[in-house]
């Protein structure tokens, strides 16, 4: 079965600064997606980037990009620029052949003015 | 088209009563899923229906649990004789059959069982 592990419960940054979140996977298909979503407090659950297994090049998208390791199963997303906004879990997602995501366990971002 | 929605958005009941949460999807979506999130945790699988058919369903789903989507339009999530542990937020989403395309969520339905 597929596990996603977030290490980081927690991390902290300031405003307009940039922070990197940390999620490796462990899994034995070669097709499949890793996705990093947002959950503000109260909030549904809003889709941030996307990426393809097969693709090297990283997904980028504005502020948000993710450094995806596919030998060492990591996948990271950095948000640049921080906003007050940014704050909220955020969930990293695996979805392979079985067509359901599989998520980890969270961190949850602080951004400090 | 506003979006996944879910109702209701909480619901307290007493433990050994039985409850049923809705979901509608986006329209054209005919992937449905449903998951649990407790606190401090990731949402976890629970099943997910293409169009009407259940294809799969978790082993956290026991007997007490059964979801339907008829016509493949809403679905619907029960709980027979509910259990304090059953305390959580069931979270319902929706996407197109591609293995890349985003999953919609919707807002969830806090259940407390006091």
């Amino acid at each position: 079965a597929q596990t996603v592990t977030q290490s980081q419960p927690e991390m902290s940054v300031q405003e307009a600064e940039t922070v990197t979140l940390s999620c490796t996977y462990d899994t034995s298909e070669s097709d499949y997606y890793l996705f990093w979503y947002k959950q503000p407090p109260s909030r549904q659950m809003i889709l941030v980037i996307r990426q393809e297994a097969y693709k090297q090049q990283n997904a980028t998208e504005n502020r948000f990009s993710v450094n995806f390791q596919k030998a060492a199963k990591s996948f990271s997303l950095k948000i640049s620029d921080s906003q007050l906004g940014d704050a909220a879990m955020y969930f990293c997602a695996y979805r392979g052949g079985s067509e359901k995501l599989v998520f980890g366990k969270g961190t949850k971002l602080t951004v400090n003015p | 088209d506003t979006g996944v929605s879910q109702d209701p958005r909480h619901k307290i009941t007493k433990r050994g009563q039985n409850v049923t949460f809705r979901c509608d999807p986006i329209s054209e979506h005919n992937r449905l899923y449903w998951y649990r999130q407790t606190l401090g945790q990731g949402p976890e699988f629970l099943t997910y229906f293409q169009n009407e058919a259940q294809l799969e369903k978790s082993r956290l789903l026991s007997d007490r649990f059964s979801a339907e989507r008829p016509k493949g339009s809403f679905s619907t999530l029960e709980i027979q004789r509910t259990e304090q542990g059953d305390s959580a937020m069931y979270l319902c989403a929706s996407s197109l059959r591609t293995m890349n395309t985003e999953a919609f969520f919707g807002q969830g339905t806090r259940l407390t069982v006091v």
